[in-house]
C-alpha cells in the first residue's frame, strides 16, 4: 500500500497568512494526488485534484503543486472559512489511501 | 441538485451485521463508479470500498475483505454497504461518494467529487 504523509498534523495561522501544507508518498504517484477540505461534522469537500488542477467553485487562493513523491496546498491569502482539516489523497492505486489530515487553526 | 445520502447507521454489538445506504439523486447513477469512505471518531478518512458503475468490478481495503459487501441497485439510484462480523473498530461515520475523473493527454485522473452526510455505525456492547 502507498503511505501518504503529511506535514505539519497543525498549525496556527493568522487570516490573510500564506499557509502552506505538504504531502508525501512512499513511491512515486505521479500526479495523481487529490486534497480535500474538512470542517467538523461535515463530509469532505474536493480542493484540488491531479495534484494542481482547481476543482469547480473553488477559490483561487487554493493551489497545488508537486509530482512524483512531494505535494504542495497552497492557500496564498487564509480566510475565515478555510480553518479546517486537510486531507491529501493519492489514486495511484488501490487501496486509495489519505494522509493523516493537517488542522489549520486560528492563531 | 447532485446529491448523495446515507441511511442505515446504528448502534450493533460486535459480531453483529448491519447494512447502510446511499441514495443518489441529480444525476445518471449508473454511469458513475461509487465510494465508501469511513472516518472513525477523532481520527482521519479510510477509504473502505468502490464498485464499478454497472456493479460488475469491486474493491475493498483489506481492513474489511471478507466481512463487507459493496453493491448497488441502478434501478433505484442507490448504493450498498453490508457489513458483517463487525468489530469495535468499524465504529466511524460511513460515507459514500462519488468517483469523477477528468482526462489530461490520454491519462485518467480520478476523484471523489460529491459526497453524502454521512451515517453513523456504532460497534459496541
Amino acid at each position: 500500500d502507498i503511505q501518504m504523509t503529511q506535514s505539519p498534523s497543525s498549525l496556527s495561522a493568522s487570516v490573510g497568512d500564506r499557509v502552506t501544507i505538504t504531502c508525501r508518498a512512499s513511491q512515486s504517484i505521479s500526479s495523481y494526488l487529490n486534497w480535500y477540505q474538512q470542517k467538523p461534522g461535515t463530509a469532505p469537500k474536493l480542493l484540488i485534484y491531479a495534484a494542481s488542477s482547481l476543482h469547480s467553485g473553488v477559490p483561487s487562493r487554493f493551489s497545488g503543486s508537486g509530482f512524483g513523491t512531494d505535494f504542495t496546498l497552497t492557500i496564498s491569502s487564509l480566510q475565515p472559512e478555510d480553518f479546517a482539516t486537510y486531507y491529501c489523497q493519492q489514486t495511484y492505486s488501490t487501496p486509495l489511501t489519505f494522509g493523516g489530515g493537517t488542522k489549520v487553526e486560528i492563531k | 441538485e447532485v446529491q448523495l445520502v446515507e441511511s442505515g447507521g446504528g448502534l450493533v454489538q460486535p459480531g453483529g451485521s448491519l447494512r447502510v445506504s446511499c441514495a443518489a439523486s441529480g444525476f445518471t447513477f449508473s454511469s458513475y463508479d461509487m465510494n465508501w469512505v469511513r472516518q472513525a471518531p477523532g481520527k482521519g478518512l479510510e477509504w473502505v470500498s468502490r464498485i464499478s458503475g454497472g456493479g460488475g468490478s469491486t474493491y475493498y481495503a483489506d481492513s474489511v475483505k471478507g466481512r463487507f459487501t459493496i453493491s448497488r441497485d441502478n434501478s433505484k439510484g442507490t448504493l450498498y454497504l453490508q457489513m458483517n462480523s463487525l468489530r469495535v473498530e468499524d465504529t466511524a461515520v460511513y460515507y459514500c461518494a462519488r468517483r469523477s475523473s477528468t482526462v489530461v493527454i490520454n491519462y485518467y485522473f480520478y476523484y471523489m467529487d460529491v459526497w453524502g452526510t454521512g451515517t453513523t455505525v456504532t460497534v459496541s456492547s
